[in-house]
Protein backbone atom coordinates (compact mmCIF):
# COMPACT_ATOMS: atom_id res chain seq x y z
CA UNK A 1 0.00 0.00 0.00
CA UNK A 2 1.02 3.70 -0.42
CA UNK A 3 1.86 5.82 2.80
CA UNK A 4 3.06 8.78 3.31
CA UNK A 5 5.65 9.55 6.23
CA UNK A 6 6.58 13.03 7.45
CA UNK A 7 9.24 13.60 10.94
CA UNK A 8 9.89 14.91 13.30
CA UNK A 9 6.16 15.60 14.29
CA UNK A 10 7.32 18.45 16.76
CA UNK A 11 10.32 20.89 16.65
CA UNK A 12 11.17 23.45 18.57
CA UNK A 13 14.62 25.14 17.57
CA UNK A 14 15.75 28.77 18.49
CA UNK A 15 16.48 31.53 15.90
CA UNK A 16 19.38 31.15 13.25
CA UNK A 17 19.44 27.40 13.85
CA UNK A 18 18.84 25.16 10.29
CA UNK A 19 16.70 23.27 9.95
CA UNK A 20 15.77 19.72 7.94
CA UNK A 21 12.20 18.34 7.79
CA UNK A 22 11.69 15.30 6.07
CA UNK A 23 9.24 13.46 3.98
CA UNK A 24 9.22 9.70 2.39
CA UNK A 25 6.60 8.04 0.45
CA UNK A 26 6.52 4.41 -0.15
CA UNK A 27 4.53 2.18 -2.37
CA UNK A 28 5.00 4.46 -5.43
CA UNK A 29 7.66 5.91 -7.42
CA UNK A 30 8.17 9.33 -9.33
CA UNK A 31 5.51 10.94 -7.26
CA UNK A 32 4.43 14.46 -7.42
CA UNK A 33 5.67 15.61 -4.16
CA UNK A 34 4.29 18.85 -2.34
CA UNK A 35 5.52 21.14 0.76
CA UNK A 36 2.95 23.03 2.37
CA UNK A 37 2.76 25.80 5.42
CA UNK A 38 0.28 26.21 7.15
CA UNK A 39 -0.09 29.75 9.85
CA UNK A 40 -1.94 29.14 12.83
CA UNK A 41 -6.02 28.72 12.23
CA UNK A 42 -4.79 29.67 8.30
CA UNK A 43 -5.01 27.96 4.99
CA UNK A 44 -2.38 26.28 3.23
CA UNK A 45 0.33 28.04 1.37
CA UNK A 46 2.38 25.77 -1.32
CA UNK A 47 6.16 26.39 -0.66
CA UNK A 48 7.62 23.70 -3.16
CA UNK A 49 6.74 21.14 -5.66
CA UNK A 50 8.92 18.54 -6.81
CA UNK A 51 7.71 16.19 -10.12
CA UNK A 52 11.40 14.08 -9.84
CA UNK A 53 14.75 13.85 -8.64
CA UNK A 54 16.45 17.23 -8.45
CA UNK A 55 13.62 18.81 -10.01
CA UNK A 56 12.14 21.80 -7.48
CA UNK A 57 9.86 24.51 -8.20
CA UNK A 58 9.38 27.23 -5.29
CA UNK A 59 5.97 29.20 -5.12
CA UNK A 60 7.19 31.58 -2.53
CA UNK A 61 10.70 33.83 -2.19
CA UNK A 62 11.82 32.76 1.34
CA UNK A 63 14.17 31.75 3.95
CA UNK A 64 13.01 27.90 2.97
CA UNK A 65 14.74 25.76 0.42
CA UNK A 66 13.50 22.34 -0.54
CA UNK A 67 15.58 19.14 -2.33
CA UNK A 68 14.98 15.82 -3.46
CA UNK A 69 17.60 13.42 -3.38
CA UNK A 70 15.86 10.68 -3.88
CA UNK A 71 13.03 9.73 -6.05
CA UNK A 72 10.57 9.49 -2.51
CA UNK A 73 12.25 11.61 -0.64
CA UNK A 74 11.58 15.31 -0.12
CA UNK A 75 13.04 17.64 2.08
CA UNK A 76 12.79 21.01 3.87
CA UNK A 77 15.52 23.04 4.34
CA UNK A 78 17.17 26.18 6.36
CA UNK A 79 20.33 26.95 7.16
CA UNK A 80 19.04 30.74 9.56
CA UNK A 81 15.50 29.98 11.03
CA UNK A 82 13.47 33.27 11.41
CA UNK A 83 10.50 33.47 14.06
CA UNK A 84 8.21 34.28 10.98
CA UNK A 85 9.49 30.06 10.05
CA UNK A 86 6.99 28.67 12.86
CA UNK A 87 3.70 27.49 11.44
CA UNK A 88 2.48 23.74 11.00
CA UNK A 89 4.59 21.84 7.55
CA UNK A 90 2.64 19.73 5.59
CA UNK A 91 4.06 17.31 2.88
CA UNK A 92 1.62 15.93 0.38
CA UNK A 93 2.36 13.64 -2.50
CA UNK A 94 -0.20 13.31 -5.43
CA UNK A 95 -0.22 9.91 -6.76
CA UNK A 96 -3.15 11.02 -9.68
CA UNK A 97 -4.93 13.78 -11.14
CA UNK A 98 -7.51 13.96 -9.22
CA UNK A 99 -6.23 13.28 -5.15
CA UNK A 100 -3.42 14.39 -3.16
CA UNK A 101 -2.72 12.42 0.27
CA UNK A 102 -1.09 14.39 3.12
CA UNK A 103 1.59 13.52 5.89
CA UNK A 104 0.68 14.25 9.81
CA UNK A 105 2.56 17.19 9.32
CA UNK A 106 5.37 18.82 11.73
CA UNK A 107 4.73 21.61 14.18
CA UNK A 108 7.11 24.19 14.16
CA UNK A 109 7.93 26.72 17.16
CA UNK A 110 10.75 28.90 16.35
CA UNK A 111 11.88 30.78 20.00
CA UNK B 1 -5.12 32.81 -11.83
CA UNK B 2 -7.66 30.61 -9.81
CA UNK B 3 -8.68 31.65 -6.15
CA UNK B 4 -10.88 29.71 -4.11
CA UNK B 5 -13.20 31.31 -1.91
CA UNK B 6 -14.71 30.16 1.86
CA UNK B 7 -17.15 33.14 3.15
CA UNK B 8 -17.74 31.34 6.63
CA UNK B 9 -14.24 31.34 8.76
CA UNK B 10 -16.53 29.52 11.50
CA UNK B 11 -19.58 27.71 11.99
CA UNK B 12 -21.36 25.75 14.73
CA UNK B 13 -23.68 22.99 14.42
CA UNK B 14 -26.21 20.52 16.74
CA UNK B 15 -25.14 17.30 17.09
CA UNK B 16 -27.54 15.27 15.10
CA UNK B 17 -28.10 18.23 12.73
CA UNK B 18 -27.37 19.43 9.03
CA UNK B 19 -24.80 22.38 7.95
CA UNK B 20 -23.59 23.41 4.78
CA UNK B 21 -20.12 24.89 4.55
CA UNK B 22 -20.00 27.31 1.25
CA UNK B 23 -17.43 27.70 -0.80
CA UNK B 24 -17.01 29.78 -4.23
CA UNK B 25 -14.04 29.00 -6.81
CA UNK B 26 -13.33 31.10 -9.63
CA UNK B 27 -11.55 29.93 -12.99
CA UNK B 28 -11.93 30.31 -17.08
CA UNK B 29 -11.42 26.34 -17.58
CA UNK B 30 -14.07 23.98 -18.01
CA UNK B 31 -11.75 20.63 -16.75
CA UNK B 32 -11.14 20.41 -13.17
CA UNK B 33 -11.49 19.09 -9.79
CA UNK B 34 -13.01 19.92 -6.48
CA UNK B 35 -12.57 18.70 -3.30
CA UNK B 36 -13.43 19.26 0.63
CA UNK B 37 -10.77 18.53 2.91
CA UNK B 38 -11.28 18.05 6.78
CA UNK B 39 -8.52 18.97 8.87
CA UNK B 40 -9.24 17.98 12.71
CA UNK B 41 -7.65 19.07 16.04
CA UNK B 42 -4.70 16.98 15.21
CA UNK B 43 -4.34 18.95 11.89
CA UNK B 44 -4.03 15.56 9.84
CA UNK B 45 -5.14 16.65 6.47
CA UNK B 46 -8.47 14.29 5.23
CA UNK B 47 -10.35 13.92 1.80
CA UNK B 48 -13.53 13.91 2.57
CA UNK B 49 -15.08 14.52 -1.13
CA UNK B 50 -14.37 14.63 -4.46
CA UNK B 51 -15.87 16.00 -7.69
CA UNK B 52 -14.88 15.97 -11.01
CA UNK B 53 -16.22 18.82 -13.14
CA UNK B 54 -17.54 17.16 -16.30
CA UNK B 55 -19.77 14.55 -13.69
CA UNK B 56 -23.43 16.57 -13.27
CA UNK B 57 -24.45 14.22 -10.65
CA UNK B 58 -23.34 15.56 -7.21
CA UNK B 59 -21.04 13.37 -5.34
CA UNK B 60 -22.00 11.58 -1.74
CA UNK B 61 -19.88 10.06 0.61
CA UNK B 62 -21.76 8.56 3.86
CA UNK B 63 -23.06 11.85 5.80
CA UNK B 64 -21.51 14.18 3.33
CA UNK B 65 -22.82 15.33 -0.03
CA UNK B 66 -21.83 18.43 -2.25
CA UNK B 67 -23.86 20.52 -4.35
CA UNK B 68 -22.05 21.37 -7.57
CA UNK B 69 -23.03 24.23 -9.40
CA UNK B 70 -20.67 24.68 -12.31
CA UNK B 71 -22.25 28.02 -13.91
CA UNK B 72 -22.28 29.63 -10.74
CA UNK B 73 -18.69 28.58 -9.94
CA UNK B 74 -20.28 27.14 -6.03
CA UNK B 75 -19.15 23.93 -4.54
CA UNK B 76 -21.29 23.55 -1.10
CA UNK B 77 -20.59 20.53 0.96
CA UNK B 78 -23.65 19.26 3.33
CA UNK B 79 -22.82 17.46 6.40
CA UNK B 80 -26.19 15.69 7.78
CA UNK B 81 -26.74 14.04 10.86
CA UNK B 82 -23.18 15.88 12.54
CA UNK B 83 -21.15 14.17 15.13
CA UNK B 84 -18.85 15.73 17.38
CA UNK B 85 -16.20 14.16 15.10
CA UNK B 86 -17.10 16.01 12.72
CA UNK B 87 -15.46 19.18 14.69
CA UNK B 88 -12.32 20.46 12.15
CA UNK B 89 -11.04 22.61 9.57
CA UNK B 90 -12.92 22.17 6.73
CA UNK B 91 -10.95 23.12 2.97
CA UNK B 92 -11.99 23.49 -0.30
CA UNK B 93 -9.63 22.82 -2.93
CA UNK B 94 -9.24 22.76 -6.64
CA UNK B 95 -7.09 21.83 -9.19
CA UNK B 96 -7.35 21.32 -13.35
CA UNK B 97 -7.26 18.01 -14.92
CA UNK B 98 -3.47 18.81 -16.10
CA UNK B 99 -1.07 16.94 -13.64
CA UNK B 100 0.94 19.43 -13.65
CA UNK B 101 -0.94 21.55 -12.08
CA UNK B 102 -1.37 22.68 -8.12
CA UNK B 103 -3.54 22.50 -6.18
CA UNK B 104 -5.17 25.67 -4.57
CA UNK B 105 -6.86 25.78 -1.33
CA UNK B 106 -9.75 28.18 0.01
CA UNK B 107 -8.69 29.69 3.52
CA UNK B 108 -11.02 27.21 5.59
CA UNK B 109 -14.15 26.89 7.73
CA UNK B 110 -13.87 25.78 11.21
CA UNK B 111 -17.02 24.03 12.14
CA UNK B 112 -17.79 23.06 16.04
CA UNK B 113 -20.26 20.22 16.29
CA UNK B 114 -22.02 20.94 19.57
CA UNK B 115 -23.65 18.44 22.06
Amino acid sequence: SQTIHQWPATLVQPVGSPLSLECTVEGTSNPNLYWYRQAAGRGLQLLFYSVGIGQISSEVPQNLSASRPQDRQFILSSKKLLLSDSGFYLCAWRPGKNIQYFGAGTRLSVL
Amino acid sequence: AQTVTQSQPEMSVQEAETVTLSCTYDTSESNYYLFWYKQPPSRQMILVIRQEAYKQQNATENRFSVNFQKAAKSFSLKISDSQLGDTAMYFCAFTYYNYGQNFVFGPGTRLSVLP
